[in-house]
């Protein structure tokens, strides 16, 4: 039971345009998630965050927005850059954020 | 030097073998994890520990024992290895309270473990 979703296992961008990476959730005591990103070889590392209170949530290039009522969340990257390309791993917890349920991953290229 | 420190970074075993794989760290955080990762299933989480004398299942522990030795080291243990084990490994950290980043979780570099 997959409670948090990342349905496109890919995606390819051009660089200086914008990636929309989206995940969805069905546990609705989720009220903290996280976006992750991981290069290879290397643990994945904390990008940004948004809570249940907030429906966005910018850090310079990264935007994360939330749609409470849909279950969903997205990352725009924009603009996008070489040094962009990684896996994204979107991440979401309850109550005391005790653990994380991470989704499958998205992996993103980002073509000069 | 990393904050969150794994051993071995890469191991191949045999079917039936017993690994372990060492997690250490000087972040001085008091919760360490252990996840798994496969292509297609993302990071699941295996065992987590708030402190050292708390140890939890996580989503996927059949197969799985973990030893909180102290506050910086926590070891995921394979009793009897099998094929289906084969994965990268990745210890976590992290601190609890409250704050824009609660939950955010401090990786360790992984393990690849292959089990032949």
């Amino acid at each position: 039971d997959q409670q948090v979703k990342q349905n496109s296992p890919s995606l390819s961008v051009q660089e200086g345009r914008i990636s929309i990476l989206n995940c969805d959730y069905t546990n609705s005591m989720f009220d903290y998630f996280l976006w992750y990103k991981k290069y290879p070889a290397e643990g994945p590392t904390f990008l940004i965050s948004i809570s249940s209170i907030k429906d966005k949530n910018e850090d310079g290039r990264f935007t994360v927005f939330l749609n409470k009522s849909a279950k969903h969340l997205s990352l725009h990257i924009v603009p996008s850059q070489p040094g962009d390309s990684a896996v994204y791993f979107c991440a979401a917890s309850g109550p005391g954020a005790q653990k994380l349920v991470f989704g499958q991953g998205t992996r993103l290229t980002i073509n000069p | 030097d990393a904050d969150v420190t794994q051993t071995p970074r890469n191991r191949i075993t045999k079917t039936g073998k017993r690994i372990m794989l060492e997690c250490s760290q000087t972040k001085g955080h008091d919760r360490m994890y252990w996840y798994r990762q496969d292509p297609g299933l993302g990071l699941r989480l295996i065992y987590y520990s708030f402190d050292v004398k708390d140890i939890n299942k996580g989503e996927i522990s059949d197969g799985y024992s973990v030893s909180r030795q102290a506050q910086a080291k926590f070891s995921l243990s394979l009793e009897s290895a099998i094929p289906n084990q084969t994965a990268l490994y990745f210890c976590a950290t992290s601190e609890p309270g409250t704050g824009p980043n609660t939950g955010e979780l401090f990786f360790g570099e992984g393990s690849r473990l292959t089990v032949l």
